[in-house]
């Protein structure tokens, strides 16, 4: 049973690129969490999806950033026009559908994103 | 609000010590509590969890957690260090009056690096 996937696991882009970032769920999950990891702190949310859905969005920068989880295909995590502060570990990490309050959340290795 | 304290940022011990990672939260509501470990160059592994029932919860690798209302604790300990134990570890709640119950996203602690001395 796979686990959650994310690419590429390195991402070099220059300032004003678009970076975009994938990730494929476990199996039988429809339940998609975004987090940012900056150098000696803690993951902080970003978004949570379900299918087709964007669930809460609080954790997002209100500019360059967007999710979207379509009904096909991965996740997607989309930073327009990027700048050196976007520097940072990207993580996602799913959950069931049938989530009962308990589950935990299934973490991907990450996307390690460094703008040059 | 939900919050996650993690007191220390570095901590090292000789092989063979107790390892003793502590953890503090804040929450209006029963919490369910998380700790999870991270490797270089990984994503998060989960250890334990502590969502109802028993307050001793049992992870994988030796580790065990207490939860403990009254100090609104969940200290992460392990009676024998291993080398192999030497990665970063996080603390974390889920945010669940956000989300009617469900399981909402996690807040983390800012971690803790444990070191592990031959």
């Amino acid at each position: 049973n796979a686990g959650v996937m994310q690419n590429p696991r390195h991402l070099v882009r220059r300032r004003g690129q678009e970076a975009r970032l994938r990730c494929s769920p476990m199996k039988g999950h429809s339940h998609v969490y975004w987090y940012r990891q900056l150098p000696e702190e803690g993951l902080k949310f970003m978004v949570y999806l379900q299918k087709e859905n964007i669930i809460d969005e609080s954790g997002m920068p209100k500019e360059r950033f967007s999710a979207e989880f379509p009904k096909e295909g991965p996740s997607i995590l989309r930073i327009q026009q990027v700048v050196r502060g976007d520097s940072a570990a990207y993580f996602c990490a799913s959950s069931p559908f049938e989530a009962y309050s308990n589950q935990p959340q299934h973490f991907g290795d990450g996307t390690r994103l460094s703008i040059l | 609000a939900q919050s996650v304290t993690q007191l220390g940022s570095h901590v090292s011990v000789s092989e063979g010590a107790l390892v003793l990672l502590r953890c503090n939260y804040s929450s209006s509501v029963p919490p369910y509590l998380f700790w999870y470990v991270q490797y270089p160059n990984q994503g998060l592994q989960l250890l334990l969890k502590y969502t109802t029932g028993a307050t001793l919860v049992k992870g994988i690798n030796g580790f065990e957690a207490e939860f403990k209302k009254s100090e609104t604790s969940f200290h992460l300990t392990k009676p024998s260090a291993h080398m192999s134990d030497a990665a970063e570890y996080f603390c974390a709640v889920s945010r669940l009056e956000d989300y009617g119950g469900s399981q909402g996203n996690l807040i983390f602690g800012k971690g803790t690096k444990l070191s592990v001395k031959p």
